[in-house]
């Protein structure tokens, strides 16, 4: 099946800075979707992003699928975006939505 | 619109019962999945549906049985728990064709003792 790979790991900033992570995936994708799972487990929806580039407001995301990477950018970083960033992708002709083993992002004041 | 729930928040069981967490979703979404999470590790499909009376099989689906009698519910049973199925299980949804981004609830919390 098709691999997710995300890096880095661990990620741990001074309020303000801001911030790339990275996922690459093995195969031709149909879906691409970033999530934030908060410190209380919720899985929250940031992009939905196959192909192309998004922001919404201090968030962005690009996807170049011919190149099989997507990034997600986050400017001015703030205590609250701590969290678990996952990245998860659906192969061309599967259901199945293969996620990464995701990001752990931990701002600090 | 509710999305996609789930019940019970959170469940404790000793090795050998058997229960079901129900979950819904009021999107008329064909595809539903159940995920679960274990620590330090993203999420990993157990059983997934394209829709009324279709189920499959996910990465890891032993101990696990699905059904889906309506568009709407999709519930997942565990016949015998073991310690091995303590973890967080995620529902989720989405459409089948193009814009296909897929919705998750809050998530339930088992532990097996």
């Amino acid at each position: 099946g098709i691999q997710v790979e995300q890096s880095p790991p661990d990620l741990i900033l001074q309020e303000g800075a801001n911030s790339t992570l990275r996922c690459n995936f093995s195969d031709s994708v149909n879906n691409l979707q970033w999530f934030h799972q908060n410190p209380w487990g919720q899985l929250i929806n940031l992009f939905y992003i196959p192909s192309g580039t998004k922001q919404n407001g201090r968030l962005s995301a690009t996807t170049v699928a011919t190149e099989r990477y997507s990034l997600l950018y986050i400017s001015s970083s703030q205590t609250t975006d701590s969290g678990v960033y996952f990245c998860a992708v659906r192969g061309a002709g599967s259901y199945q939505l293969t996620f990464g083993k995701g990001t752990k992002l931990s701002v600090i004041p | 619109n509710a999305g996609v729930t789930q019940t019970p928040k959170f469940q404790v069981l000793k090795t050998g019962q058997s229960m079901t967490l129900q979950c819904a979703q009021d999107m008329n979404h064909e595809y539903m999945s159940w995920y679960r999470q274990d620590p330090g590790m993203g999420l990993r499909l157990i059983h997934y549906s394209v829709g009324a009376g279709i189920t499959d099989q996910g990465e890891v689906p032993n101990g696990y049985n699905v059904s889906r009698s309506t568009t709407e519910d999709f519930p997942l049973r565990l016949l015998s728990a073991a310690p091995s199925q303590t973890s967080v299980y995620f529902c989720a949804s989405s459409g089948l064709a193009g814009f296909n981004e897929q919705f998750f609830g809050p998530g339930t919390r088992l532990t097996v003792l």
